[in-house]
Order: structure tokens, then C-alpha cells, then sequence
């Protein structure tokens, strides 16, 4: 296993269209994470899964974003109605469940909405 | 909300020396998780180091060393010999106060080795 790959890795988008994002986890991790980091700021969590179970989801992901992984391996994330505001660098991770464990990053989703 | 800060946003240190990052928490909890992470230009992020609350002797990684004062909620960096290849990103995090596998940020301290 090569590590995390997210895909695609750019995106540019206009206002209002309907954008998703895969990220393909280390195979023998269980728990899968995204964020979105804006230039010049650190990673905002967004949510996470263990297995297929989304079990948080930050108040900065609005009712426009959902995400899934429905076999408890790759996951999605979507954002619809996209607005000049969702452009960032989102990026996924996935850890083994261990209490404050490493997590392993992607190289992100750069999304640009014009 | 829970913050982690950075008061550094950029730092440059000569190639060989020594260089220390800040850091500061607020958390209410007795036991959780404090990490550095480390982003290249245009490369992923990688962990630096781990340590955890309840540990009192400070987690050390080759050159990487870390500063922990639980009581004062101070997590610093210590890069000893500092290579170009340290050139990065640099940001603390912190688990969350409700949950060991919720990770909060702080804003970055860009670093920069020269030659």
C-alpha cells in the first residue's frame, strides 16, 4: 500500500455546480477523516468515519456537504451549489483505531470555484 | 471553542542550528493527545511527534525534540541541526475535549533553513 491518494487533486469548478472528492484510505486503517484548510491556516476538521459509521461532523460542514463510505473503504465527499467560499485544499487522512494515533494524510483535493 | 496557537507565523533558522517552535493549548481534560505535524512545500503532511498528557518525560524523535508543560499548557518544538530538508509547515495539533480521534490544528508556523 502506497499510502492515502485522494483524487482527483485539482478541481476548478463554477459557482452552483455540484463537486465530489474520492480519497482511498490505507487499506488496514479503519478510521477516515476530512478536512479543509484554507491558505495560510492549519486543517478544520470536518468528519469521520470509523468503519462505514460517520460518527461526527463539524457545524462547518452545512447541510451542501455529505460525505460517505459505504463499504467502510474509500469515501466521497460531496458539496453541492458549490459557492466562492468552499474553495480550499481538502484533504483526507485515515488512522488505525488507536486512541490518539497518527494519522496518515493525502496529498488533497485543491477546489477552486470561479 | 477549543484553540491551539501558534504565536510564530514564520521562522528562519541558519542550516545546523538550532530553532524552537511555540505552541499553546486549551483543554480541560486530564489525558489527551499533543502532536507536530509537518507539511513540505507541496507535499503531503507527515507526523513529527507524538506525546501524551499523562507522559511526563517529553517525546524525543532523532533531532525532533519536544518542550511538554502540562501546567502551562505549552507544547514546543525543538528541530537540533537543522537540515534544508526541515523546510516546511509546521503545525501543532491537539485532540479535541470530546474526543481522542477529533484533532484540532493551530494555525502553522512557516519554517524556513538556510543554506
Amino acid at each position: 500500500d502506497t499510502g492515502v491518494s485522494q483524487n482527483p487533486r485539482h478541481k476548478i469548478t463554477k459557482r452552483g455546480q455540484n463537486v465530489t472528492f474520492r480519497c482511498d484510505p490505507i487499506s488496514e486503517h479503519n478510521r477516515l477523516y476530512w478536512y479543509r484548510q484554507t491558505l495560510g491556516q492549519g486543517p478544520e476538521f470536518l468528519t469521520y468515519f470509523q468503519n462505514e459509521a460517520q460518527l461526527e461532523k463539524s457545524r462547518l460542514l452545512s447541510d451542501r456537504f455529505s460525505a460517505e463510505r459505504p463499504k467502510g473503504s474509500f469515501s466521497t465527499l460531496e458539496i453541492q451549489r458549490t459557492e466562492q467560499g468552499d474553495s480550499a485544499m481538502y484533504l483526507c487522512a485515515s488512522s488505525l483505531e488507536l486512541a490518539g494515533g497518527e494519522q496518515y494524510f493525502g496529498p488533497g483535493t485543491r477546489l477552486t470555484v470561479t | 471553542a477549543q484553540t491551539v496557537t501558534q504565536s510564530q507565523p514564520e521562522m528562519s533558522v541558519q542550516e545546523a542550528e538550532t530553532v524552537t517552535l511555540s505552541c499553546t493549548y486549551d483543554t480541560s481534560e486530564n489525558n489527551y493527545y499533543l502532536f507536530w505535524y509537518k507539511q513540505p512545500p507541496s507535499r503531503q503532511m507527515i507526523l513529527v511527534i507524538r506525546q501524551e498528557a499523562y507522559k511526563q518525560q517529553n517525546a524525543t524523535e532523532n533531532r525532533f525534540s519536544v518542550n511538554f508543560q502540562k501546567a502551562a499548557k505549552s507544547f514546543s518544538l525543538k528541530i537540533s541541526d537543522s537540515q534544508l530538508g526541515d523546510t516546511a509547515m509546521y503545525f501543532c495539533a491537539s485532540t479535541s475535549k470530546t474526543s481522542y480521534d477529533k484533532v484540532i490544528f493551530g494555525p502553522g508556523t512557516s519554517l524556513s533553513v538556510i543554506p
